[in-house]
């Protein structure tokens, strides 16, 4: 398994601004991901952070909204952009390959995100 | 594309009693993982169990079991004895090229 950190833990923020958050895991893991989980909801999928190149993003998420980097195999970050009361919801950060753990996903414990 | 199909939005279960959840899943492939996640009210996500596509045998931790039917694309999981720590979100998900979740299922256990 993984321990994963997420920074910051909750924010809330006003409308128009960006926010960044972190996720950071103890050992190099081959894949990470972005999901958004909004109230009471299941987790979707933001996208798949490569890294040293661009992220692979689901369908109805863009890089201008959600920029994300992962500039090494331990570390990514995502950036919810020009915010709006809609972007509302926890981002869970997750990893696999980490250790023998192929086709096993890990998550951190979720950045929750309040937008005024 | 595939789909992930949790049928029970909320299950309830008496402590030291059985619950079994349900799970479907719409695919064409042939290989491929199942994953049951619990997500307590903490929201930290926790993998109970997960099964290979190409193994017969149903996957057992301790008192949580699958009962996997490939050809009915059914993956539902048994809680036995089950414990207040149990209640939570149970996520059902399938695994492919990237991981797809059901809906979730909200188990309350009473004591």
């Amino acid at each position: 398994s993984a321990v994963i950190s997420q920074k910051p833990s909750r924010d809330i923020c006003q409308r128009g601004t960006s926010l960044t958050i972190q996720c950071q895991v103890d050992s190099q893991v081959t894949m990470m991901f972005w999901y958004r989980q909004q109230p009471g909801q299941s987790l979707t999928l933001i996208a798949t952070a490569n890294q040293g190149s661009e992220a692979t993003y689901e369908s109805g998420f863009v890089i201008d909204k959600f920029p994300i980097s992962r500039p090494n195999l331990t570390f990514s970050t995502l950036t919810v952009s020009n915010m709006s009361p809609e972007d509302s919801s926890i981002y869970l950060c997750s990893v696999e390959g980490a250790g023998a753990s192929y086709n096993e996903q890990f998550f951190g414990p979720g950045t929750r995100l309040t937008v005024l | 594309a595939q789909t992930v199909t949790q049928s029970q939005p909320e299950m309830s279960v008496q402590e030291a009693e059985t619950v079994t959840l349900s799970c479907t899943y719409d695919t064409s492939e042939s290989d491929y993982y199942l994953f049951w996640y619990k997500q307590p009210p903490s929201r930290q996500m926790i993998l109970v169990i997960r099964q290979e596509a190409y193994k017969q045998q149903n996957a057992t931790e301790n008192r949580f079991s699958v009962n996997f039917q490939k050809a009915a694309k059914s993956f539902s999981l048994k809680i036995s004895d089950s414990q207040l720590g149990d209640a939570a979100m149970y996520f059902c998900a399938y695994r492919t090229n990237d991981m797809r979740f059901g809906a979730g299922t909200r188990l309350t256990v009473k004591p």
